[in-house]
């Protein structure tokens, strides 16, 4: 069965980077893309960007355009989110999930999900 | 980019029919997802392409999308089925994912 596995929580500093990864199993990596969805606590979702496991194309929401990016590993079948700059307002849950892409209708849905990854930006 | 708008809120008795809706600019011309968080857990889609049903989604679940509003009708409400909502469409002009803000549904 198709499951996203994600790292485990972090906390960081102001300013710091953060790396979370997200380990697939159970269907082909390269054949499905890998999009982030982050959930602030108490707020709703807001879709961080994908990336394509096959050719390592990404493409990243404008409101985070110069600090984050996605690596992926096709050895391990697992794909990374690294955000940098961090400032307390990214406090959040950071979520992986599995792009399922409809080209009749040029619409990308979330099939499968990571349980999640909580990221704390305090000082 | 384009903006999708839903509800903050949503009360249905068990057993009656739920409608949350998602707004948008001729959103009839998009595919409308639809996804059910419960507290602590990862969404869940449970309609995609405006009135499709995911593998193991009930029946009760059902979608529509015409002109500027798509609905997420839930029939035969069951406590269960409280939980927040979001709509998500798939901005192409952009190549961006776009999350409604959530509808939280609340079971008298």
């Amino acid at each position: 069965q198709v499951q996203l596995v994600q790292s485990g929580a972090e906390v960081k500093m102001p300013g710091a980077s953060v790396k979370v990864s997200c380990k697939t199993s159970g269907y082909t990596f390269t054949h499905s893309a890998i999009h982030w969805v982050r959930q602030a606590p108490g707020q709703g979702l807001e879709w961080m960007g994908w990336i394509i496991p096959g050719n390592g194309k990404t493409r990243y929401s404008e409101n985070f355009q110069d600090r984050i990016t996605f690596i992926r590993d096709t050895s391990a079948s697992t794909v990374y989110m690294e955000l940098s700059s961090l400032r307390s307002e990214d406090t959040a849950v950071y979520y992986c999930a599995r792009g399922f892409y409809i080209a009749a209708a040029a619409t990308n849905w979330f099939d499968y999900w990571g349980q999640g990854t909580l990221v704390t930006v305090s000082s | 980019s384009y903006v999708v708008t839903q509800p903050p809120s949503v009360s249905v008795a068990p057993g009656k029919t739920a409608s949350i809706t998602c707004g948008g600019n001729n959103i009839g011309s998009k595919s409308v997802h639809w996804y059910q968080q419960k507290p602590g857990q990862a969404p869940v889609a449970v309609i995609y392409s405006d009135d499709n049903r995911p593998s193991g989604i009930p029946e009760r679940f059902s979608g529509s999308n015409s002109g500027n509003t798509a609905t997420l009708t839930i029939s035969r409400v069951e406590a269960g089925d409280e939980a927040d909502y979001y709509c998500q469409v798939w901005d192409s002009s952009s190549d961006q994912g776009v999350f409604g803000g959530g509808t939280k549904l609340t079971v008298l």
